[in-house]
């Protein structure tokens, strides 16, 4: 089967840096995908890494080490918006099912002024 | 001009009753979904389709119904409901990935489904 850890919870002030791990156990791999979730709202996709290394848009950046079965997300210059959950996900290819996606447990980052 | 809608958004119902949730989207994808949201946060897959085509069905209890009657609509149907189908259902899309591509998801608004 497939899991993906992440740290229930992080704070952080204002301006700061803050980074959210993942470690993944999958039978097959094809990237991970990090989305983040607003209280009340949807989940929406934020990044993507298919290859080892970081990938970097805007504030954000992700990064990807496949020999690790690890990656995490960068937030820099944290705002106040950026106060939401944050999940990673793996497709899922156990079951053949190429378009499957696994979401990580989530992490609840609430960042303060 | 939503991207991938649902109805309806709150749904508070007595156990035992049947419900059903709508999701709709415009996007032009091939693939649907149904996502279960506990109150933990933890988003759980439960049906995907593929062009009408259920594809994925994971261990739900067969109370949940999904229906497509086209590749732009997916339907949940869920039957005798039960306290421990309090949730937020999510319904998604996607286009088909490519072996090293993102499967990137959009999200419906979700749908909270309170069980008294």
């Amino acid at each position: 089967g497939q899991s993906l850890e992440q740290p229930s919870e992080v704070t952080a002030v204002e301006g700061a840096i803050v980074q959210i791990n993942c470690t993944y156990q999958t039978s097959g791999f094809y990237g991970l995908s990090w989305y983040q979730q607003h209280d009340g709202g949807a989940p929406t996709f934020l990044s993507y890494n298919a290859l080892d290394g970081l990938e970097e848009t805007g504030r954000f950046s992700s990064f990807l080490s496949r020999s690790d079965s690890y990656g995490y997300l960068l937030l820099q210059e944290l705002q106040m918006k950026d106060s939401a959950s944050y999940f990673c996900a793996v497709r899922d290819q156990a079951s053949g099912a190429t378009n499957k996606l696994i979401f990580g447990t989530g992490t609840l980052l609430a960042v303060q002024p | 001009d939503t991207a991938v809608s649902q109805t309806p958004k709150y749904l508070v119902t007595q156990m035992g009753n049947d419900k059903s949730i709508k999701c709709e989207q415009n996007l032009g994808h091939d693939t649907m979904y149904w996502y279960k949201q506990d109150s933990k946060k933890f988003l759980k897959i439960m049906f995907s389709y593929n062009n009408k085509e259920l594809i994925i069905n994971e261990t739900v209890p067969n109370r949940f119904s999904p229906k497509s009657p086209d590749k732009a609509h997916l339907n949940l149907h869920i039957n005798s409901l039960e306290l421990g189908d309090s949730a937020v259902y999510f319904c998604a899309s996607t286009t088909r990935p490519g072996r090293s591509g993102a499967n990137v998801l959009t999200f419906g608004a979700g749908s909270r489904l309170t069980v008294l």
